[in-house]
């Protein structure tokens, strides 16, 4: 068990509804991370909180993917108006001390996507 | 798209036998990382590597960067089952994943 928890494991939703994930971090842990992931290909990156400031979300796959990390500690990642293509595992990992590129990643198990 | 390349996609191999996989970018990156997936599971850091040329050891896996610091490998000797998986490389300065190399391992 890595200690980063999500929630739900798995989301079966219509196309067209809004869904919302939710990561809750290692406690000391100051970085977040928000990862997509398909069948076959490493995870893609996202976006990625310092604390609560969010200082990279230009990968946000379009204007309908939102994350907030309100006080530094747990994290959303919303889909609005959800396609059949946003199917996938949504995986959040997080890290300690350090900058973007420093230190090992801690993954939960993630969040099951399907858009019917 | 991803930044680092790696291959190859999907290695078949004997049980007790040796392989590599590469991980190969286009520019010079600050560091480099492993990590395995387990099937049904989620990526598992494995290693962090910083320095021109280094080299790190975990039992029968060893983990090399290039001179350049523009491309690792991972080599595995004598394959067990427990190997089974895909194994990534990440540049996580660049927030970029590899697609990764399945394993299979036959008895």
């Amino acid at each position: 068990d890595t200690g980063v928890s999500q929630n739900p494991r798995h989301k079966i939703t219509k196309r067209g509804q809004n869904v919302t994930f939710r990561c809750d971090p290692i406690s000391e842990h100051n970085r977040l991370y928000w990862y997509r992931q398909t069948l076959g290909q490493g995870p893609e990156f996202l976006t990625y909180f310092q604390n609560e400031a969010q200082l990279e979300k230009s990968r946000l796959l379009s204007d309908r993917f939102s994350a907030e990390r309100p006080k530094g500690s747990f994290s959303t990642l919303e889909i609005q108006r959800t396609e059949q293509g946003d199917s996938a595992m949504y995986l959040c990992a997080t890290g300690g001390e350090g900058g973007q590129g420093s230190g090992k990643l801690f993954f939960g198990s993630g969040t099951q996507l399907s858009v019917l | 798209g991803q930044q680092v390349m790696q291959i190859p996609q999907y290695q078949h191999v004997q049980e007790g036998e040796d392989f590599t996989t590469y991980c190969n970018s286009s520019t010079t990156l600050s560091n480099i990382q492993w990590y395995k997936q387990r099937p049904g599971g989620h990526p598992v850091f494995l290693i962090q590597l910083v320095k021109s040329g280094e080299v790190k050891k975990q039992k029968r896996l060893t983990f090399q960067f290039g001179e350049a610091k523009k491309n690792s490998s991972l080599h595995i000797t004598a394959t067990q089952t427990t190997d089974v998986g895909t194994y990534f490389c990440a540049a996580p300065g660049e927030l970029s994943f590899g697609a990764g190399t399945t394993v299979t391992v036959r008895a």
